[in-house]
Parts: structure tokens; C-alpha cells; sequence
């Protein structure tokens, strides 16, 4: 079946630091993919999304491009902030309208 | 932009008791609702599908009977947790799918933490 792997956290960076979130995907098809951000105690928010291989998503200073061919989605931001902190979650969609979610991956990032 | 609402955002109840969490789509219509499980530092359960209508679509292991679920109409679905315990405490989160143009995607609930005493 269709699966969404995601380092593991958590991401401890510096503020201003460069972030990389890697995500990989195992899927049939053509799906298209997303990344969600959830901040403590708060429910998901679509952070962006591609929905075709060599799309780049891109908001608030993140971004990420659909590679089909290493199948994979990795979130990227030049300069973390304080507030960036939260849990991500990479996930999958296909016609189901079900996402597939990876495990989450926590970032810590310190003043 | 499609906005999903949930209410309580927070609840506590004593333990036998029930408790109804509503999820809305508050500026669309959604013929399908998700309701997910969030336990602490893991990534969200689906554990049913809820089609305007009719029956939900339980997910493997999800009691049906504990978890009843009701999508009355195109805007509201509701999640009863009954006879409540302890074991489940937990976040709920419900999404909705939508869309503009033929374009659909899930858009999210804030979730809502429920602690059982």
C-alpha cells in the first residue's frame, strides 16, 4: 500500500538556520503531495502542496518540489524562526480523498 | 478560504459518561467528513468516514458502537464518544473534503482535546 516516511525527529536548529525536513513516499499512481504543520495544541493547517512531479509548493518561506524520480517531497526554509517551531507532517493523496500521513516530524528551533 | 470548526475545542468528562464533538464546514458544503486520532508525539488515525446521509466507514479496530458518528447534513457531522475511559483521552480531529473548480482537497478541524477522569 501506499506509505509517507519522514526523518525522525526532533529537528533542534538554531534561529536563521537552514532546515531540511526529508520526505520519501511509496505510492502507485500519481499522487499528489502535501506538507501540514501543526502548532501545540492545534489542529493540521496546510502549510503547501504539489500536485505533479517537478512542482514546487512554496509559502511563508517554505518550500518544496515534487521529485518522482527519488520519490520524495523534502520541506526546506532558508531561515528558521522561534516561531517555525511545531510538528510537520508530510503527506500523500490520491483519489480517495484520504491522506496518507507520515509519523510527523518535530522542530525545535532555539533563540 | 474553506474553514472547518470544531466544537468543544476542549472537554473533560468523568468516566461512563458520553461526550459529542461536532465538526462544521462553515463555508462549504462537504458530502464527506474524516474524523482522525491524534495521541501525544504520533501522527494522526484515520478512524472513520463519514458520508452525508449514510452510514460511516469504520476503519480496522475502531469500535463503532464506542464512536458513533452522525453526518446529518452537508455542514455538520458529530463524533459521540460513548461510555467514555480513561484509555480515551485523547485529540479528535475532523477534516472535510471540499473544493472550487473540480479541485478538491482535505482541509482541517482545530481538533478537540478530550481527557477522561
Amino acid at each position: 500500500g501506499d506509505s509517507v516516511t519522514q526523518m525522525e525527529g526532533p529537528v533542534t536548529l538554531s534561529e536563521e538556520a537552514f532546515l531540511t525536513i526529508n520526505c520519501t513516499y511509496t505510492a502507485t499512481g500519481y499522487p499528489s503531495l502535501f506538507w501540514y504543520v501543526q502548532y501545540p495544541g492545534e489542529g493540521l493547517q496546510l502549510l503547501l502542496k504539489a500536485t505533479k512531479a517537478d512542482d514546487k509548493g512554496s509559502n511563508k518561506g517554505f518550500e518544496a518540489t515534487y521529485r518522482k524520480e527519488t520519490t520524495s517531497f523534502h520541506l526546506e526554509k532558508g531561515s528558521v524562526q522561534v516561531s517555525d517551531s511545531a510538528v510537520y507532517f508530510c503527506a500523500l493523496l490520491k483519489g480517495s480523498y484520504i491522506p496518507t500521513f507520515g509519523r510527523g516530524t518535530s522542530l525545535i528551533v532555539h533563540p | 478560504g474553506a474553514v472547518v470548526s470544531q466544537h468543544p475545542s476542549w472537554v473533560i468528562c468523568k468516566s461512563g459518561t458520553s461526550v459529542k464533538i461536532e465538526c462544521r464546514s462553515l463555508d462549504f458544503q462537504a458530502t464527506t467528513m474524516f474524523w482522525y486520532r491524534q495521541f501525544p508525539k504520533q501522527s494522526l488515525m484515520l478512524m472513520a468516514t463519514s458520508n452525508e446521509g449514510s452510514k460511516a466507514t469504520y476503519e480496522q479496530g475502531v469500535e463503532k458502537d464506542k464512536f458513533l458518528i452522525n453526518h446529518a447534513s452537508l455542514t455538520l457531522s458529530t463524533l459521540t464518544v460513548t461510555s467514555a475511559h480513561p484509555e480515551d483521552s485523547s485529540f479528535y480531529i475532523c477534516s472535510a473534503k471540499g473544493g472550487v473548480a473540480g479541485v478538491y482537497e482535505q482541509y482541517f478541524g482545530p481538533g478537540t482535546r478530550l481527557t477522561v477522569t
